[in-house]
């Protein structure tokens, strides 16, 4: 089955850890995204990739870190340096160029406990 | 950087028409794009327009492009329950890479 699959679907944290959210996908797209959404407001970026081994911050990089060893995964950390990291977490793939449709995953809802 | 703005909330009544609107700012926008959240998912696509249309319809949904305002509608005919979600907006740069989002309108359909 084709697409973007994010786990897990719910993630919680205690206070002061590290948690990986995973994104893989199997469409061949070149660029990968990684959005949070708070309840109400829309997607900001926190990361992308365009390329393996290569990547770039987005608007609200601080306290996350992200890796893209391979093509099919860019997974995010979500560092205790993150100090509100509840929301809801989408992952999104993209070919390069042109109005191509950018995939969703289902995303991630992390909460802090 | 680049901004996109939507109205927070939409209510219609079932079978009139829905219309969503967006207003972006950056000027080299090459692709608009409208997507779909349903409650817990992700983001399913819609329709997109190129900057050089000024309109462009599939089935029940009309996309209107005003290039000289910067101004993005959606018009959802015959508008039903399933139709009630979050719509957002969306820009592209010109390489076509990054996606700039608004902040989504919740269409709600009251019966």
């Amino acid at each position: 089955d084709g697409g973007i699959t994010q786990s897990p679907k719910y993630l919680f944290r205690k206070e002061g850890q590290n948690v990986t959210l995973s994104c893989e996908q199997n469409l061949n797209h070149d660029a990968m995204y990684w959005y949070r959404q708070d309840p109400g407001q829309g997607l900001r970026l926190i990361y992308y990739s365009q390329i393996v081994n290569d990547f770039q911050k987005g608007d609200i990089a601080e306290g996350y870190s992200v890796s893209r060893e391979k093509k099919e995964s860019f997974p995010l950390t979500v560092t205790s340096a993150q100090k509100n990291p509840t929301a809801f977490y989408l992952c999104a793939t993209k070919t390069i160029q042109g109005a191509t449709e950018a995939f969703f995953g289902q995303g991630t809802r992390l909460t802090v406990v | 950087g680049e901004d996109v703005e939507q109205s927070l909330f939409l209510s219609v009544r079932e079978g009139d028409s829905s219309v969503i609107n967006c207003t972006y700012t950056d000027s080299s926008s090459t692709y608009l794009y409208w997507y779909k959240q349903e409650p817990g998912a992700g983001l399913q696509l819609l329709t997109y327009i190129f900057s050089n249309m000024d309109m462009k319809q599939d089935q029940r949904l009309t996309v209107l492009l005003n290039k000289k305002d910067k101004h993005l509608s959606l018009r959802i005919a015959d508008t039903q329950t399933g139709d009630s979600a979050i719509y957002f907006c969306a820009e592209t740069d010109n390489a076509g890479n990054m996606l700039t989002f608004g902040g989504g309108t919740r269409l709600m359909v009251k019966p």
